[in-house]
């Protein structure tokens, strides 16, 4: 079974730019999340969503963020216009329903963005 | 506001040895308790999850322990091996269960074992 698909892996781009950051979840699983993990501030949620519907985005940091769930099997995370200080990894996870609300969740292995 | 502190930052063994990873939280009313282990340019990969009633969860070489009044759990890996090394992180999740999923982490422990 494929596990949590990120693309792309790396991403190198101006300052300035657009970003968008790819995850297609494990089939099946109603929960999906984006993380975001740097050296300072370790790994923070950024926002999560239940059967594609937004749940909790208290974690994104700016308005230059978004993040959309159009369908069960994919996610983008935007970044309009990104800057230096948003270069991280960002990781994607997904998790089955409350009905196993005590599984773990699994992660993508992520997308290291370097914006100069 | 939960924080989740994990000590040592890291930690260097030999191999064969038994050795045990830290965590604590400030905010005791957490639903679940999970250790995670990530490898060098790799996503987070779950190794034991504790439910805020259990005391102890065992897996293999490995036994993470609760106590949730303290605050305080602890990874134990017994037999320590090269393939062992990575970081552990340890993240609490809120009480409230149901669709508040909310992990908070640590900001983990790297750990080398030395053949």
């Amino acid at each position: 079974d494929a596990g949590v698909i990120q693309s792309p892996r790396h991403e190198v781009t101006e300052m300035g730019q657009e970003v968008t950051l790819r995850c297609k979840p494990i089939s099946g699983h109603d929960y999906l999340f984006w993380y975001r993990q740097t050296m300072m501030r370790g790994l923070e949620l950024l926002i999560y969503f239940n059967n594609n519907v937004p749940i909790d985005d208290s974690g994104m940091p700016e308005d230059r963020f978004s993040a959309k769930m159009p369908n069960a099997s994919f996610s983008t995370l935007k970044i309009q216009p990104s800057e230096p200080r948003d270069s991280a990894v960002y990781f994607c996870a997904s998790s089955p329903g409350t009905g196993y609300s005590n599984q773990p969740q699994h992660f993508g292995d992520g997308t290291r963005l370097s914006i100069l | 506001k939960q924080e989740v502190t994990q000590i040592p930052a890291a930690l260097s063994v030999p191999e064969g040895e038994n050795l045990v990873l830290n965590c604590s939280f400030t905010d005791s009313a957490i639903y679940n308790l999970q250790w995670f282990r990530q490898d060098p340019g790799k996503g987070l990969t779950s190794l034991l999850l504790i439910q805020s009633s259990q005391r102890e969860q065992t897996s293999g070489r490995l036994n993470a322990s609760l106590d949730k009044s303290s605050g305080r759990s602890t990874l134990y890996i017994a037999a320590s091996q090269p393939g062992d090394s990575a970081t552990y992180l340890c993240a609490v999740r809120r009480e409230g269960g149901g669709s508040n999923y909310k992990l908070t982490f640590g900001k983990g422990t790297l750990l080398t074992v030395n053949p």
